[in-house]
This record gives C-alpha cells, structure tokens and sequence, in this order.
C-alpha cells in the first residue's frame, strides 16, 4: 500500500507565476490535510478537504491560494501569482475518516516551493 | 484556539542518554489529542507517539515515552538510550476530537543533537 505521494518534490517558480502542488492520499483515504512550513518555523494548517468538498480552509491566506479534492484524481493546492514569501515546504496529510476519535494523519514527503 | 508552545529551541544530548523534550498546550476543549513528530533533515514528517486527552496511562512507543501531566497541561517526550539517528527537529502537535476533522497545530519545534 503506498504511502501519500507528493509531486514535485521540488519546484522552483518566478514571482508572478502560478505553481500547481499535487496530493495523492493513500489508498482508501478520503479526507486531506496541507500544511505549509516556512523556513524555520513548524506546521501551519491551510485547509482540509473530503472527496468534492472544502470542509475547513481558516489556514488559507484568502487571495490567490486555492485547493480543490475532485471525485477523481489527486488534491490540488493552486498558488497564483506566486511571490518570494510563499517560498516553503507544503505537506499533505491523509486520514481515512474524519474527527471526533483519533485518526492517524499520514504525512506526504512535501513539496519544496523556492520562488526566485 | 488552540496553542503548542515548545520553549527549547535546541537540546544537545550524548549517546545512550536519555532526553526530555517539552511541550505545554493550552485549550479549552476536554477532548484532544497530543502527537510527536520527528523531521529529520531530509525533511519528512515521521509521527512518533500519540497520547490522548482521555487516556489514564502515559503512552509509549519503543524508545518515545509522553509524559504526560493533564493539570499542568504538558505532554513532554523522553527519549531514551538516544542513537546518533536521532539527531533532528522535534514537533509536538495537537488535535481536538469533536468531529469536523483532525487539524493539527505545531509547535515551533526543538533541534536535538545527539553527541558521541
């Protein structure tokens, strides 16, 4: 069973373009967590989506950051008009349910994002 | 809201000594749940122990033990026997689990060195 795929690893865009962050959760999982991590800092939650749905994006910066989780095909985390300062390592994790009892979230390996 | 607050920013420890490193939490909730991670340098997320808020015995996972102390609202992590391998950052992180999903909140993290 593999684990939660991440691609690119590594993507480097120029200020102004858009980068595109792909998450793959693992087999039978259908609810995901990103988290971005800025350079020397830990975890921030941005958002979590089920199959179609936003369910909780009060992590997400409100312009030009956006994510999406399509019945079919791997989570998307969608950055326009990328500046230096989105430049960080963006997680994505996968449970199988949601809250109320503990579920384990299975993280990703990141997506390094250097914006020049 | 909820808050992680780790107040060692690095730990040097020698070889086959053990190690605490600290966690304080702060929320209002009476249902959550307390988690290790460990970041090497290559980057990954690697999840270590879980503790929650309702469990009577500390938990432990091999080396990884959470003390965890509910009045004072710690949840620190001993590691014994410390192996040159464990050299990375450390995160403590919470959930709560009420329903409407498991989002994380981190710790700003400790770097343990382990020396010979």
């Amino acid at each position: 069973n593999a684990g939660v795929m991440q691609n690119p690893r590594h993507l480097v865009r120029r200020r102004g373009q858009e980068a595109r962050l792909r998450c793959s959760p693992m087999k039978g999982h259908s609810h995901v967590y990103w988290y971005r991590q800025l350079p020397e800092e830990g975890l921030k939650f941005m958002v979590y989506l089920q199959k179609e749905n936003i369910i909780d994006e009060s992590g997400m910066p409100k312009e030009r950051f956006s994510a999406e989780f399509p019945k079919e095909g791997p989570s998307i985390l969608r950055i326009q008009q990328v500046v230096r300062g989105d430049s960080a390592a963006y997680f994505c994790a996968s449970s199988v349910t949601e809250g109320g009892a503990y579920n384990e979230q299975f993280f990703g390996p990141g997506t390094r994002l250097t914006v020049l | 809201a909820q808050k992680i607050t780790q107040t060692q920013p690095g730990m040097f420890v020698q070889e086959k000594e053990a190690v605490t490193l600290d966690c304080t939490y702060d929320t209002s909730d009476q249902s959550y749940g307390l988690f290790w991670y460990k970041q090497p340098s290559s980057g990954e997320m690697i999840f270590l122990i879980y503790q929650g808020s309702y469990d009577e015995q500390n938990a432990t996972e091999g080396r990884y033990s959470l003390n965890f102390q509910k009045a004072r609202k710690s949840a620190n992590l001993v590691i014994s026997a410390s192996q040159l391998g464990d050299s990375a950052m450390y995160f403590c992180a919470m959930t709560i689990l009420t329903g409407g999903g498991n989002k994380l909140t981190f710790g700003t993290g400790t770097q343990l060195k382990v020396e010979l």
